[in-house]
């Protein structure tokens, strides 16, 4: 069972980047699956999550990045990705994915910095 | 948005016993909020020790018992040991959206 989180980087404030989850060992189809960050020194913060196929597949965000942020998901490919636009230097973090049970490993550092 | 509040800082002597709570600024925590505890060490990521509110995975040790307690959800620690030292967060869900604890720095000492 692996979540693998990949994409991170350093990007410029106003700039966007792409954050994917590779997922296996586990029906991915099934899991209702969050995105959640930890910028640097601070505790957890829950970013979003989008629900199963058979729930809906319907996303929810929390409001610092609800307008900015979009999650989306290919079951086929068995990955999760959090497209992040307009981005802030107060979005700098290591973001995670996961299921709520299940957490990636390392997570992925995102800096926003000029 | 709700704001889910954990003592700050904790202490537990080995082999002690310490409970760690959570509240939320909406009311009672209740089994419909499916509280869940978080571990965290230093430069590790999380993993969920305690989900919906009292039910443990295979890698939670069994000195960890999660309830409802005072209108608060609660993480009881029995016999504390010294990698039990870390932080630990409550994440609760309100209909769409979660929220996460400011998080408990439980020393054991």
């Amino acid at each position: 069972v692996q979540l693998v989180e990949s994409g991170g980087g350093l990007v410029k404030p106003g700039g966007s980047l792409r954050l994917s989850c590779a997922a296996s060992g586990f029906t991915f189809t099934n899991a209702w699956m969050n995105w959640v960050r930890q910028a640097p020194g601070k505790g957890l913060e829950w970013v979003g999550l989008v629900k199963s196929k058979a729930d809906g597949g319907t996303t929810d965000y929390a409001a610092p990045v609800k307008g900015r942020f979009t999650i989306s998901r290919d079951d086929s490919k068995n990955t999760l990705v959090l497209q992040m636009n307009s981005l802030k230097t107060e979005d700098t973090a290591v973001y995670y994915c996961t299921t709520g049970n299940l957490w990636g490993d390392q997570g992925t550092l995102v800096t926003v910095s000029s | 948005q709700a704001v889910v509040t954990q003592e700050p800082s904790l202490t537990v002597s080995p082999g002690g016993t310490v409970t760690l709570t959570c509240g939320s600024s909406t009311g009672a925590v209740t089994s419909g909020h499916y509280p869940c505890w978080l571990q965290q060490k230093p430069g590790q990521a999380p993993r969920t020790l305690i989900y919906d509110t009292s039910k443990k995975h295979s890698w939670t040790p069994a000195r960890f018992s999660g309830s409802l307690l005072g209108g608060r959800a609660a993480l009881n620690l029995s016999g504390a040991q010294p990698e039990d030292e870390a932080d630990y967060y409550c994440l609760l869900s309100y209909s769409g959206a979660r929220v996460f604890g400011g998080g408990t720095m439980l020393t054991v000492l």
